[in-house]
């Protein structure tokens, strides 16, 4: 069965450091996505990107955050420098078309533990 | 603004015990998506179940089935015969249907479930 597939599965790293996450959606999906879990808390939304473009975002996507899909396979979120609160599970989906609408099942790959020192 | 409340924060049953997830949520979309989530022990999240608001019709999976009320904006989650394999946490979601905002799920807060030999 296709699936997300996400890399590190857990990364510390020093404050201020930059962070990339990587995410390899399922290989027909167009739309892809990051969301973010707290320790202990509800997931929450960060960004959606379609066609090599950002569609929507958080409020917790500030300029400290990029996502770029840099070959047709993967799909990464950058933070530019950590921050303790950015320590998180870092959670990549996709989901593909529905009766051609964008509509489709949105799958989630294992998550990224980030851990910031 | 769309909201999803899951009053449960903890479950706990027995095995072959039934048990329901409770889901209510707001949003002031009139076509909207709702998710079901599960979060087993090892954190990824695994899809279980995307429902249409137009869509009513209640829907069986094996042990699993989902009661859509829009009238009571409740989508609640029946596991029937519990395992202790369905120990998890379980997250509803919502999305609405339109453009560009697919896909940003607005998860409830999660139900610890936890089935007891």
């Amino acid at each position: 069965e296709p699936e997300v597939t996400q890399t590190p599965s857990h990364q510390v790293t020093q404050m201020g450091q930059e962070v990339i996450l990587r995410c390899v959606p399922i290989s027909n999906h167009l739309y892809f996505y990051w969301y973010r879990q707290i320790l202990g808390q509800k997931v929450e939304f960060l960004v959606s990107f379609y066609n090599n473009e950002i569609s929507e975002k958080s409020e917790i996507f500030d300029d400290q955050f990029s996502v770029e899909r840099p070959d047709g396979s993967n799909f990464t979120l950058k933070i530019r420098s950590t921050k303790l609160e950015d320590s998180a599970m870092y959670f990549c989906a996709s989901s593909g078309s529905s009766g051609g609408a964008r509509t489709g099942e949105l799958f989630f790959g294992e998550g990224s533990r980030l851990t910031v020192l | 603004a769309q909201k999803v409340t899951q009053a449960q924060t903890e479950i706990s049953v027995v095995e072959k015990e039934d048990v329901t997830l409770d889901c209510v949520y707001e949003t002031r979309d009139t076509t909207y998506y709702l998710f079901w989530y599960k979060q087993p022990p090892s954190g990824e999240l695994v899809f279980l179940i995307r429902r249409n608001s137009f869509d009513e019709q209640n829907e069986i999976s094996g042990r699993y089935s989902w009661n859509f009320q829009k009238s009571t904006s409740s989508f609640n989650f029946t596991i029937t015969a519990s395992q202790v394999v369905d120990s998890a946490v379980y997250f509803c979601a919502l999305t609405p249907a339109g453009g560009t905002s697919y896909g940003k799920l607005t998860f409830g807060q999660g139900t610890i479930l936890t089935v007891h030999p």
